[in-house]
């Protein structure tokens, strides 16, 4: 089974500050990798599919990037509406299998 | 736009099964281009997928949770359900559900969710 994990598991930063989460897979997943926002208390969101493609509707401070085993996201300039838990998620249409990472919990300073 | 809403039991007893339906409003759950999803969020866990299924009746199972869940479609009331066997307090989670396109694995939209408690 390929394993994720996520860098930090939590961060503080200011609004406007640039912020950037790391995802890992244990192997090689080409682009298969996707990303989620969960606010408090709501359900997740997609953000990016397939590691850089920005999902309907999402700001464009939010981008995704890298292949293979390590994944980021990034947003350029944190938003007040940007505080939620950003997940990982990899996948694998032949089983299909869905992984999601544990998460990385982003608030302000 | 399409939006998904979950349904069911908020507690559960010990051993009994868990039941849940979703609920597909602006737009048809037989439409063929999409599989329909469960996946679970248990409190202080991540994310985990439980399984999918297409309009004709094809099902996708987590294999940890495979002998344990049934997802079913009722496309005359454009509606899919969860059935999860047997269940323990390691059971208690949020559960939504979502839909993911044919030929790809990311989830949008999503429901918004509903709590399940396994408690006596």
């Amino acid at each position: 089974d390929i394993q994720m994990t996520q860098s930090p598991s939590s961060l503080s930063a200011s609004v406007g500050d640039r912020v950037t989460i790391t995802c890992q897979a244990s192997q090689d997943i080409s682009n298969y990798l996707n990303w989620y926002q969960q606010r408090p208390g709501k359900a997740p969101k997609l953000l990016i599919y397939d590691a850089s493609n920005l999902g309907t509707g999402v700001p464009s401070r939010f981008s995704g990037s890298g292949s293979g085993t390590d994944f980021t996201l990034t947003i350029s300039s944190l938003q007040p509406e940007d505080i939620a838990t950003y997940y990982c998620q990899h996948y694998d249409n032949f089983s299909p299998e869905f992984t999601f990472a544990p998460g990385t919990k982003v608030d302000f300073k | 736009q399409v939006q998904l809403q979950e349904s069911g039991p908020g507690l559960v007893k010990p051993s009994q099964t868990l039941s849940l339906t979703c609920t597909v409003s602006g737009g048809s759950i037989g439409s063929g281009a999409y599989y329909w999803s469960w996946i679970r969020q248990r409190p202080g866990k991540g994310l985990e997928w439980i399984g999918d299924i297409y309009d004709s009746g094809t099902t996708f199972y987590n294999p940890s949770l495979k002998t344990l869940v049934t997802i079913s479609v009722d496309t005359s009331k454009n509606q899919f359900s969860l059935k999860l066997t047997s269940v323990t307090a390691a059971d208690t989670a949020m559960y939504y559900c979502a839909r993911r396109d044919l030929g790809e694995g990311w989830f949008d939209p999503w429901g918004q969710g509903t709590l399940v408690i396994v408690s006596s």
